[in-house]
């Protein structure tokens, strides 16, 4: 199985910053690369798919790199509904999540 | 409108068996992959099982041979039947759906809780 690993678990940080969060893969993934977004209580909600593509409704401030190994989500200018745990999804064979990071506003 | 909606979860014995309803509207399961994602109290998300379009079926290593993936393309369902089950199969179950086979899910049901305890 392939192992996909976050850092850091958690995080906090100001509304207006900037906040990155990355995702290594145990193997090449290609951009079979996802991203979720779960608040608590509810659901996951697809941010961004193929490691860089925005998904319909997801506001710009989300955005994604990275290819092969290594990945990263990046929010350019955190809001306080950004509150939420965050978790990278490889789609290159049967699906495994990352452990998660969690978001926390200062 | 995609909509997902889960239900059958409830309290059963260690060795007891549940089965779970993933009810699908605004698209066709036979036309999507469909998959059971579960995320045990306070921990992170595991993927549990698929079924594709074709109808190819797959498991995680935890739950293969006690789980069963299955569809009703006349109700429009899929469902979870879940044998042997043990304490940590304790969960929140999702049913979540893909459109294609790199399974991006982009839509999920509000999920349903099992809990296996004596």
């Amino acid at each position: 199985d392939i192992q996909m690993t976050q850092s850091p678990s958690s995080l906090s940080a100001s509304v207006g910053d900037g906040v990155t969060i990355t995702c290594r893969a145990s193997q090449s993934i290609s951009s079979y690369l996802n991203w979720y977004q779960q608040k608590p209580g509810k659901a996951p909600k697809l941010l961004i798919y193929a490691a860089s593509s925005l998904q319909s409704g997801v506001p710009s401030r989300f955005s994604g790199s990275g290819s092969g190994t290594d990945f990263t989500l990046t929010i350019s200018s955190l809001q306080p509904e950004d509150l939420a745990t965050y978790y990278c999804q490889q789609a290159y064979s049967h699906p495994t999540f990352g452990g998660g990071t969690k978001v926390e506003i200062k | 409108e995609v909509q997902l909606v889960e239900s059958g979860g409830g309290l059963i014995q260690p060795g007891g068996f549940l089965r779970l309803s993933c009810a699908a509207s605004g698209f066709t399961v036979s036309g999507n992959y469909i998959s059971w994602v579960r995320q045990a109290p306070g921990k992170g998300l595991e993927w549990v099982s698929i079924i594709y379009s074709g109808g190819d079926t797959f498991y995680a290593d935890s739950v293969q041979g006690r789980f069963t993936i299955s569809r009703d393309n006349s109700k429009n369902t899929v469902y979870l039947q879940m044998d042997s089950l043990r304490a940590e199969d304790t969960a929140v179950y999702f049913c979540a759906r893909a459109p294609t086979i790199t399974t991006n899910f982009d839509s999920w049901g509000q999920g349903t809780l099992v809990t296996v305890s004596s």
